[in-house]
């Protein structure tokens, strides 16, 4: 069966501390992998990760792919109360679908 | 990207009655979807909303229970018929941006309480 896990489930952390979120996946058919920020009700986009190795970067957050041993992480440093949220992680299994399955996600809390 | 407006925002419902979410787009898009976020779940998709076309849903949905319609490329709508407490959930849709990679963004979502 296919499926998204990631870890930790939930982190609580202070300003300024750096965090590393994981995401693996048992797919057939891998074709991309995203990464969300859910802090209300709708996931923004932050990644697609579709090599292996090669980091997106985007201010204080950075994500790489692993498509060996099939995981992504999610670093985020120098960590703000504005990062507080739920990361989503999910996998895009078909060529030319849309469909993904999710993971559970990891709620990140920063306190200030 | 795309500019998705959803409504409505959150709504509270008694049990037996259907609501319908309304999904704006502003732009042209091939696909749309309608995923289910149930409190501390992530997020599970309903069913592609095809224009034109009836809705091809997911495992574990029927139309009967979530009626779509897809009018046009820009609008599409979800109905939650016969509401009861387990339809609480936040109700999202999104679209498709067509790409080598496929890169999926989403509404605003909408919260429903269902009493």
């Amino acid at each position: 069966e296919d499926k998204v896990v990631q870890s930790p489930l939930s982190l609580v952390v202070h300003e300024g501390d750096t965090v590393t979120l994981n995401c693996s996946y048992e797919v057939t058919n891998f074709r991309s992998l995203l990464w969300y920020k859910q802090e209300k009700k709708a996931p923004t986009f932050l990644f697609m990760l579709t090599s292996s190795g090669i980091e997106k970067k985007s201010g204080r957050l950075s994500s790489i792919l692993d498509k060996k041993e099939l995981f992504s992480i999610l670093n985020i440093t120098a960590t703000q109360t504005g990062d507080s949220a739920v990361y989503l992680c999910a996998v895009n299994m078909v060529a030319g679908t849309y469909k993904y399955i999710f993971g559970t996600g990891t709620r990140l809390k920063v306190l200030a | 990207s795309a500019v998705i407006s959803q409504k409505p925002s959150r709504d509270i419902c008694q049990r037996g009655t259907s609501l319908t979410i309304q999904c704006q787009v502003d732009s042209q898009v091939t696909m749309m979807f309608w995923y289910r976020q149930q409190p501390g779940q992530s997020l599970t998709l309903i069913a592609t909303a095809n224009q034109g076309s009836e809705a091809t849903y997911e495992s574990g949905f029927v139309i009967d229970k979530f009626p779509i319609s897809r009018p046009n490329l820009t609008f599409s709508t979800l109905t939650v018929s016969n509401m009861s407490p387990e339809d609480s959930s936040i109700y999202l849709c999104s679209v498709g941006i067509s790409g080598p990679y496929n890169e999926q963004f989403f509404g605003p979502g909408t919260r429903l309480t269902v009493l």
